[in-house]
């Protein structure tokens, strides 16, 4: 059974402090992404990484770093943690090449900065 | 600019009958089209896709229908069941663009019994 896991389901941080995220998947996928999701505006992407120690900003990369040491890790990195970032974060994988292209989602982090 | 769009952000249906879920896009690049079904507190879930070469694709219940001339996609549930009852995203993908799918804003669907 495929799966993606994220390190906490609900995060309570301080406006100014460093957030990490962790995703890890298991289905060896070279893609990997990590999205916002805020009521009425969708999933809006951050970064994606479709390779070890690759990455791509997404539509809104402000405020927000990734690392990808591993294939089957990816991290989201809030370097100083702001209100406005307060919000659901989904990790995701896919494959990259056969079509397809369905992603696996995480179950979710639900972050709020105070 | 919004290149895939949920015009609507709530369905409201009846058990046994269809919904009907639609979704338009501006990107003529986009070559193949997905949908997810998204519970709360949970992760969105794949539910179905098609390909730019395929105007309709069928798996159960659910049908997706795609007009390209158009730039729209449909997905259609029938019959509907209370555990339909989440929030539907429409998702397109460029071939050349590493997978990389852009999302809609979600269509919130709730089948009453």
């Amino acid at each position: 059974d495929v799966k993606v896991t994220q390190s906490s389901r609900y995060l309570v941080k301080r406006t100014g402090e460093k957030v990490f995220l962790e995703c890890v998947q298991d289905m060896d996928h070279e893609n990997m992404f990590w999205y916002r999701q805020d009521p009425g505006l969708g999933l809006r992407l951050i970064y994606f990484s479709y390779d070890v120690k690759m990455k791509e900003k997404g539509d809104i990369p402000e405020g927000y770093s990734v690392s990808r040491e591993k294939k089957e890790r990816f991290s989201l990195i809030l370097e100083s943690a702001s209100t406005n970032q307060t919000s659901m974060y989904l990790c995701a994988s896919s494959f990259s090449s056969g079509g397809g292209y369905e992603q696996y989602f995480g179950p979710g982090t639900r972050l709020t900065v105070t | 600019d919004q290149q895939v769009k949920q015009n609507s952000p709530s369905l409201s249906v009846q058990e046994g009958r269809i919904s009907i879920l639609n979704c338009d896009y501006t990107n003529s690049m986009f070559d193949y089209f997905l949908w997810y079904k998204k519970y709360p507190a949970e992760g969105p879930t794949f539910l179905i896709s098609i390909s730019s070469i395929k105007d309709k694709n069928e798996d159960g219940r659910f049908t997706v229908f795609l007009n390209k001339s158009a730039k729209h996609l449909s997905l259609h549930i029938v019959p509907s069941q209370p555990g339909d009852s989440a929030v539907y995203f429409c998702a397109a993908s460029d071939e050349n663009n590493a997978g990389k799918s852009t999302f809609g804003d979600g269509t919130t669907l709730t089948v009453k019994p």
